[in-house]
């Protein structure tokens, strides 16, 4: 079974650009998550999606923002980028049952010049 | 809100000793999971092994295993016979109880602690 799947894995952007990255969860999982990861923050949680419909969301601005389709995928997009955007973006699937493990993606590495 | 903290940002082990990792977290629920997470170089974030709050059996998978003590709040991992391939970061990991089956699955991770296997 093809685990959680990521595009692009790098991409490098000047500020006030935008940015769509893109998820493929496991074949099965219906809900979708996305992490930021910067050495000083941390793994900061940005959204939750399940049936298409935003579920949780964090404490970022409105900049970003984000979509799931009717197959489960995910995109992320972040407007009007900041250098502060620069970090490593993981996304992340689970089942609807059990203890709900998540498994993550290999991220995707935004770096804001 | 909910917390979780790892005091030791970096951890190192000579191979095949064995090394625990600490995790104390902050909630006022009573029903929750913990995690611990691996980040190995490749950046992938795999689980290493899962507690259910209201089991109070600690959990074990193979060469891992926690002191899961709730009254204190803490959630350690050991690592037993270490090898080469558990260098990584590790990362404690805390959630709600599910309210529904798809509900409120954020995690709160802590900073991180970074082992490093001595050959």
């Amino acid at each position: 079974k093809a685990g959680v799947t990521q595009t692009p894995r790098y991409l490098i952007k000047t500020r006030g650009q935008q940015v769509t990255l893109s998820c493929s969860p496991i074949s099965g999982h219906r809900s979708v998550s996305w992490y930021q990861q910067t050495p000083g923050q941390g793994l900061q949680f940005l959204f939750e999606y399940f049936s298409e419909t935003q579920r949780n969301k964090g404490n970022f601005p409105g900049r970003f923002s984000g979509r799931q389709f009717s197959n489960s995928r995910s995109e992320m997009n972040v407007s009007t980028l900041e250098l502060g955007d620069s970090a490593l973006y993981l996304c992340a699937s689970r089942t609807s049952t059990g203890s709900g493990e998540l498994f993550f993606g290999e991220g995707s590495r935004l770096t804001v010049l | 809100a909910q917390t979780v903290t790892q005091s030791q940002p970096e951890m190192s082990v000579q191979e095949a000793e064995t090394v625990t990792l600490s995790c104390t977290y902050d909630t006022s629920e009573s029903d929750y999971y913990l995690f611990w997470y691996k980040q190995p170089p490749s950046r992938q974030m795999i689980l290493v092994i899962r507690q259910e709050a209201y089991k109070q059996q600690n959990a074990t998978e193979n060469r891992f295993s926690v002191n899961f003590q709730k009254a204190a709040k803490s959630f350690s991992l050991k690592i037993s016979d270490s090898q080469l391939g558990d260098a990584a970061m590790y990362f404690c990991a805390y959630r709600d109880p599910l309210i529904t089956n798809f509900g409120n699955e954020k995690l709160t991770f802590g900073t991180g602690t970074r082992l490093t296997i001595i050959p």
